[in-house]
């Protein structure tokens, strides 16, 4: 069984921080997704990563999938009070294609206080 | 922007009684999904679905559950006699392909809630 551990569960910090959340497995995926989760919604892509060591930039947030495909990081640079939220990562794994399957960690979630 | 659609949004049903979600997928997408999160864990999957056929079920998907694709625009999951434990919010979502390149687009899901 695939398992993705995601740290902290929980951040609480000021406006202007930086922070950085983390997902980890002993498993090997083929790509590694960032979702976010507001409440009473499903979850919306942030990012895929398929590459290790693949690094994207979406504004203030960086995203980087580990060397050897079995972590990833989520980096947001001087947080705002909009960046609250739950944050899921999500390992791609399955080999024919068809069979192609996410699976989640717990989560992350952020607190951005003004 | 295109996106899945889920009802209804809040279910309350009695113990053993069948109940059905329903999800309108993306237009043009192919494959279909369904998650699940009991409240305090984790979304875990439950069941991939293309071309009229399940691709792939995780060990939660026993016989009680079902998922069908009635006509050209609905996906839906049956759970034929549900228990205390299927409380979750149930979430459905699509992806034009599978594999890591097709992003899967979630819908804002269904609260099933069993009495």
């Amino acid at each position: 069984t695939q398992l993705l551990e995601q740290s902290p569960q929980f951040l609480s910090i000021q406006e202007g921080e930086n922070l950085t959340v983390y997902c980890n497995s002993s498993s090997v995926f083929s790509s590694l997704q960032w979702y976010r989760q507001e409440p009473g919604e499903g979850p919306v892509l942030l990012v895929t990563v398929v590459t290790g060591g693949e690094v994207k930039k979406l504004k203030r947030l960086t995203f980087q999938f580990g060397d050897a495909r079995k972590d990833s990081s989520l980096h947001i640079t001087a947080a705002q009070p909009g960046d609250t939220g739950l944050y899921l990562c999500a390992g791609g794994s399955g080999s024919g294609g068809s069979n192609y399957k996410l699976t989640f960690g717990k989560g992350t979630l952020l607190t951005v206080n003004p | 922007e295109p996106e899945v659609t889920q009802t209804p949004s809040h279910q309350v049903t009695q113990m053993g009684q069948e109940v059905i979600l329903r999800c309108v997928p993306i237009s043009n997408h192919l494959y279909f999904y369904w998650y699940r999160q009991i409240l305090g864990q984790k979304v875990e999957f439950l069941v991939s679905f293309y071309n009229n056929e399940i691709s792939e079920k995780s060990e939660i998907f026993d016989d009680q559950f079902s998922v069908e694709r009635p006509d050209g625009s609905n996906f839906t999951l049956k759970i034929r006699s549900t228990k205390l434990e299927d409380s979750a919010m149930y979430f459905c979502a699509s992806s034009r392909y599978p594999g890591s390149v097709w992003p899967q687009h979630f819908g804002d899901g269904t609260r099933l809630s069993i009495l």
